[in-house]
This record gives C-alpha cells, sequence and structure tokens, in this order.
C-alpha cells in the first residue's frame, strides 16, 4: 500500500511563476518529510527537509510546507527556472523506514 | 566526504539467471542502507532497508533478497530473475532517522 503519494504526475509552469507540488501521506507516525529531485537514469538529489513539530521550511527558492492534520506536504518553487525541469519526489520517514512517493514531473516553460 | 558507488550501471540479463548488485558507501559509519526499485512510470519503491550488518529489513516480497556483509556494503540479489525484475534500482545512505537521504547513481537492469 502505498503510505506516500503524489497525485499529479505531471506539471507544467512559465518561467519565473511559481511552481507547487503536492504530497499527500497516511502514516501520522512520519515524523520527517524530504524532497528530492530526479533526473533519467541518475539517483535522486536532496532538496529540502522538514521536521513534523515545524509547518515551514525555506531555503533560497524552495519553500516546504507542512500540514499534519490534513496529511498534506507541499513543495513551492519560487521562481521557477528552466534548470527547475526535472521529476520531483517527496519522501517520509519514520525510524529506519524511508519511502517515497510517485513523483511529478515539473517541466518549465521559457 | 562521503559517497557510495553502486554498480554496475547497466546491466541486461535472461530470465531465470542470478542477480548481483553491489552498493558501497566511504566516509562514514555504522550507516542506514537502503534498496529502491524504479519501474518503467512509477515512483521509487522501497525493497529492503538495513540498520547494520547481517540485519535486513524486507518492504515488499519477491524474488529478490538483499545482504549487509560488512557495514559499508550493501548487496541485492536473486537466484532466478523475472521480466517483472526489470527496472532502475537505487541504493541509498543516511545516518539517523531524521536526516537526508545519498543516493548512488543506480544501476538500470533490464530482464529479456
Amino acid at each position: 500500500d502505498q503510505q506516500v503519494k503524489q497525485n499529479s504526475p505531471s506539471l507544467s509552469v512559465q518561467e519565473g511563476r511559481i511552481s507547487i507540488l503536492n504530497c499527500d501521506y497516511t502514516n501520522s507516525m512520519f515524523d520527517y518529510f524530504l524532497w528530492y529531485k530526479k533526473y533519467p537514469a541518475e539517483g535522486p538529489t536532496f532538496l529540502i527537509s522538514i521536521s513534523s513539530i515545524k509547518d515551514k521550511n525555506e531555503d533560497g527558492r524552495f519553500t516546504v510546507f507542512l500540514n499534519k492534520s490534513a496529511k498534506h506536504l507541499s513543495l513551492h518553487i519560487v521562481p521557477s527556472q528552466p534548470g527547475d525541469s526535472a521529476v520531483y519526489f517527496c519522501a517520509a520517514s519514520v525510524s529506519n523506514q524511508f519511502y517515497f512517493g510517485t513523483g511529478t514531473s515539473l517541466t518549465v516553460i521559457p | 566526504s562521503q559517497t557510495i558507488h553502486q554498480w554496475p550501471a547497466t546491466l541486461v540479463q535472461p530470465v531465470g539467471s542470478p542477480l548481483s548488485l553491489e552498493c558501497t558507501v566511504e566516509g562514514t559509519s555504522n550507516p542506514n542502507l537502503y534498496w529502491y526499485r524504479q519501474a518503467a512510470g512509477r515512483g521509487l519503491q522501497l525493497l529492503f532497508y538495513s540498520v547494520g550488518i547481517g540485519q535486513i529489513s524486507s518492504e515488499v516480497p519477491q524474488n529478490l533478497s538483499a545482504s549487509r556483509p560488512q557495514d559499508r556494503q550493501f548487496i541485492l540479489s536473486s537466484k532466478k530473475l523475472l521480466l517483472s525484475d526489470s527496472g532502475f534500482y537505487l541504493c541509498a545512505w543516511r545516518i539517523g532517522t531524521d536526516t537526508e537521504a545519498f543516493f548512488g547513481q543506480g544501476t538500470r537492469l533490464t530482464v529479456v
């Protein structure tokens, strides 16, 4: 059973606009959440994370929001750049277990 | 600095043949180690994780097995490959439980 879900398989955004990627999870025990970026035939690279005791974490153009009551996580990229085009995975962790969502393919249009 | 090595990068194997994929980590001790698979058009599925030598937790019952003979070595194996074992296999490591995981470059396995 998929514990971490990304319901939008793809997203297209104009350069300079905001990209919002969403993620839902089912396990209320998850206590650490992350976003990764992935290119084809490569391993994912870490972008940003958030602990369950926080509701927002910001790093440059990337901001992650956590809504624990809704079991929802989102990544905001502002402004979006063509180089941001990739597949984005959210991930959730509890203890030593570490689960990924199904990914959202982001295309930033110049 | 820490690095993770995964090989081979690509592999084509016939159905029914054995499999051994190796992953090693350098520059750290006692990492948690993970094997994931990304099937075509799908997300990253957690297959196995290990918190120490000889300690393997399996997430999905399947045709694969994992072993950790040394602290920084994680091996994914199969005795007889199936067509459905095709995919992109990724090894990862992390220290602790509230940190990011770092991934290898992956192995593209095609079973024919």
